[in-house]
């Protein structure tokens, strides 16, 4: 199958600070990408969708300004958390899409706000 | 509106059979994800139906029934490493968009 890499696994950061998260499709083009965040126990809540070339599309109550992303290639988006704070702490994942239904994960990101 | 459920935990015995269900209410469906997730790991994917009817898969199958709004995974000769969280998704709507259940945590026993 297609192969997502996600980087970084793991990134511990202090509160004000910001951290990007990065999602690369390894062997295909990614037209659409999709941005989750999961607390523990708790399903996956979809964040944003970004094609390439244009303005990510935010969930209802994802605060923008906070949660950048860019897709600016076919093969990659970021996501970068600004002004992070300890309420922020959570596992991070994306997903990439390319003409099909389905979506191939990364590995995620865990996040830690100190 | 959009809407997906399925238990939130089951617990099966290693060797058995397990089915996990998964109800729908959406619009514009076009098929039905299902997704294994252990914990503090991204989901992988185990089967995708769009049309009615089971999907044999190894020891993984996967049912669809559009017409009632319903799926189930089957989970046959349960080894320990199948304990994990399953997730349901409906791939739903013009904007192509992943609906997600909760997901099943399932517990594998001895």
């Amino acid at each position: 199958g297609a192969v997502v890499s996600q980087h970084p696994s793991w990134v511990i950061c202090k509160s004000g600070t910001s951290v990007k998260i990065e999602c690369r499709s390894l062997d295909f083009q990614a037209t659409t990408m999709f941005w989750y965040r999961q607390f523990p126990k708790q399903s996956l809540m979809l964040m944003a969708t970004s094609n390439e070339g244009s303005k990510a599309t935010y969930e209802q109550g994802v605060e923008k300004d906070k949660f950048l992303i860019n897709h600016a290639s076919l093969t990659l988006s970021t996501l970068t958390v600004t002004s992070a704070h300890p309420e922020d702490s959570s596992f991070y994942i994306c997903s990439a899409r390319a003409a099909g239904p389905e979506a191939f994960f990364g590995q995620g990101t865990r996040l830690t706000v100190v | 509106g959009q809407n997906i459920d399925q238990p939130t935990e089951m617990t099966a015995t290693e060797g058995a059979i397990v089915q996990i269900n998964c109800t729908y209410q959406t619009s514009g469906f076009n098929g039905l994800f299902w997704y294994q997730q252990h914990a503090g790991e991204a989901p992988t994917f185990l089967s995708y139906n769009v049309l009615d009817g089971l999907e044999e898969k190894g020891r993984f199958s996967s049912f669809l029934s559009r017409s009632k709004g319903y799926s189930y995974l089957l989970l046959k000769e349960l080894q320990m490493k199948d304990s994990a969280s399953y997730l349901c998704a409906a791939y739903a709507g013009n904007n192509r968009k992943l609906i997600w259940g909760l997901g099943t945590s399932l517990a594998v026993n001895p």
